[in-house]
């Protein structure tokens, strides 16, 4: 099974910072990387699709980059709305999917 | 509108089994695959399971392959998940989701938009 490990698992910022989450996959996954954001008490939200593919209707400050093993998710200019925990999810190895174990963004 | 709404969690003891459903409204239900995902309180997401448009394809988590079965019914715009043989660590609120590839076919990847808001099933003696 392809393992997805995301740094940091927590991280504190402030409105307006640029800040930028890892994902690593524990092998190459070409750009079979998706994101998600997931708010408390709320379904999880598709970001991007495909390593880097803005899902319509998502900010353009939300960015993703990166192919085979490295990725990272990049909010450009933190808003109060994006305080929320972000996962990664491989679908290289579909019908197999992995999660990453999630990286909660607060408010410092 | 695309909309999931899940329905049939509850309480179940261990070794029971429980089935889930999932009606679509909103868009073209037999144009697209459908997944489950769950989310064991205050943990992170887990998929589940995964169904191509038809039927003919079709993917399980091992933790819990050989337990549960996926399927679906195009006329009834509905997906299900049947849950035999239930554990303690099936314990989640459990997502059903569309996969927004052509037809759910494995050569696109799965990924998952939108997303339902759940049902909870709990197992416990």
């Amino acid at each position: 099974d392809i393992q997805m490990t995301q740094s940091p698992s927590s991280l504190s910022a402030s409105v307006g910072d640029r800040v930028t989450i890892t994902c690593r996959a524990s092998q190459s996954i070409s750009s079979y990387l998706n994101w998600y954001q997931q708010k408390p008490g709320k379904a999880p939200k598709l970001l991007i699709y495909a390593a880097s593919s803005l899902q319509s209707g998502v900010p353009s400050r939300f960015s993703g980059s990166g192919s085979g093993t490295d990725f990272t998710l990049t909010i450009s200019s933190l808003q109060p709305e994006d305080f929320a925990t972000y996962y990664c999810q491989q679908s290289y190895s579909t019908p197999q999917i992995t999660f990453g174990q999630g990286t909660r963004l607060e408010i410092k | 509108e695309v909309q999931l709404v899940e329905s049939g969690g509850g309480v179940v003891r261990p070794g029971g089994s429980l089935r889930l459903s999932c009606a679509a409204s909103g868009f073209t239900f037999d144009d697209y695959g459908m997944s489950w995902v769950r989310q064991a309180p205050g943990k992170g997401l887990e998929w589940v399971s995964g169904i191509n448009w038809n039927g003919g394809s079709t993917g399980y988590a091992d933790s819990v392959k050989g337990r549960f079965t996926i399927s679906r019914d195009n006329a009834k715009n509905s997906l299900y998940l049947q849950m035999n043989s239930l554990r303690a660590e099936d314990t989640a609120l459990y997502h059903c989701a569309r996969i927004p590839t052509k037809k759910g076919g494995y050569s696109s990847g799965w990924f998952f938009d939108p997303w339902g808001q759940g049902t909870l099933v709990t197992v416990s003696s």
